[in-house]
């Protein structure tokens, strides 16, 4: 079974800083993903990927395969950033579902 | 285009009940998966369905049954509802069983 942890647990900071949130796996994975909720309870797939480095606007995921390691960062943060970022992978073949970190929990402020 | 949706919204039921959880994937997609959220927790797999077939299981007693229907919509079963199943209950759909997965917003359901 895959153990998925993710740091910093909790983490404020102010709006424009730089900010980078981290994911380690224990087992081979074939997908990551990268997952935004806010309060309420719902859930967005910010990023999947197997390899390599992705960018969507402010977002930049990136993953290192052979550390079992990703990284998340935003890049000019803002307090609508403010939610928890949760970290999840698929092993295998995917029929054990996403195992998922228990997230990172992120306040900008302004 | 609508997303995930799912019914209801927020439940509340009593130790030793049942309940029925329902979810509608976005359209075209075959896959469905379960998961429960208790507070404070990342979320722990519970059922993945793919075209009509049990296509996976997270560690859940047998109280806790699926199913997905030809129209690829899907029901979460729990029976003899104990204090510990009080979570919010997410259904994801993807295209097939390992693509980016799209969340629905949950049911919160409380068991007093």
């Amino acid at each position: 079974k895959n153990e998925v942890e993710q740091s910093p647990q909790n983490l404020t900071a102010q709006e424009g800083e730089f900010i980078t949130i981290n994911c380690s796996y224990s087992v081979g994975i074939s997908a990551l993903h990268w997952l935004q909720q806010h309060p309420g309870g719902g859930i967005v797939s910010l990023f999947m990927l197997s390899s390599g480095k992705k960018k969507h606007g402010r977002l930049i995921a990136t993953i290192n395969i052979q550390e079992k390691h990703s990284s998340l960062h935003i890049t000019a943060s803002h307090p609508r950033d403010s939610a928890v970022y949760i970290c999840a992978v698929r092993s295998g073949g995917g029929a054990d579902g996403l195992t998922f970190g228990k997230g990172t929990h992120l306040i900008i402020q302004p | 285009d609508a997303g995930v949706t799912q019914s209801p919204t927020h439940l509340i039921k009593t130790r030793g009940q049942h309940v029925t959880l329902r979810c509608s994937p976005i359209s075209g997609h075959k896959s469905v998966s379960w998961y429960q959220q208790v507070l404070g927790q990342g979320p722990q797999f519970i059922f993945q369905y793919y075209e009509k077939e049990e296509r996976g299981r997270g560690n859940f007693p047998d109280r806790f049954s699926a199913r997905q229907f030809p129209n690829y919509s899907s029901e979460l079963n729990v029976n003899a509802l104990l204090l510990g199943d009080s979570a919010l209950y997410l259904c994801a759909s993807s295209s097939d069983r390992v693509q980016t997965q799209y969340f629905g917003p949950g049911t919160r359901l409380l068991v007093l």
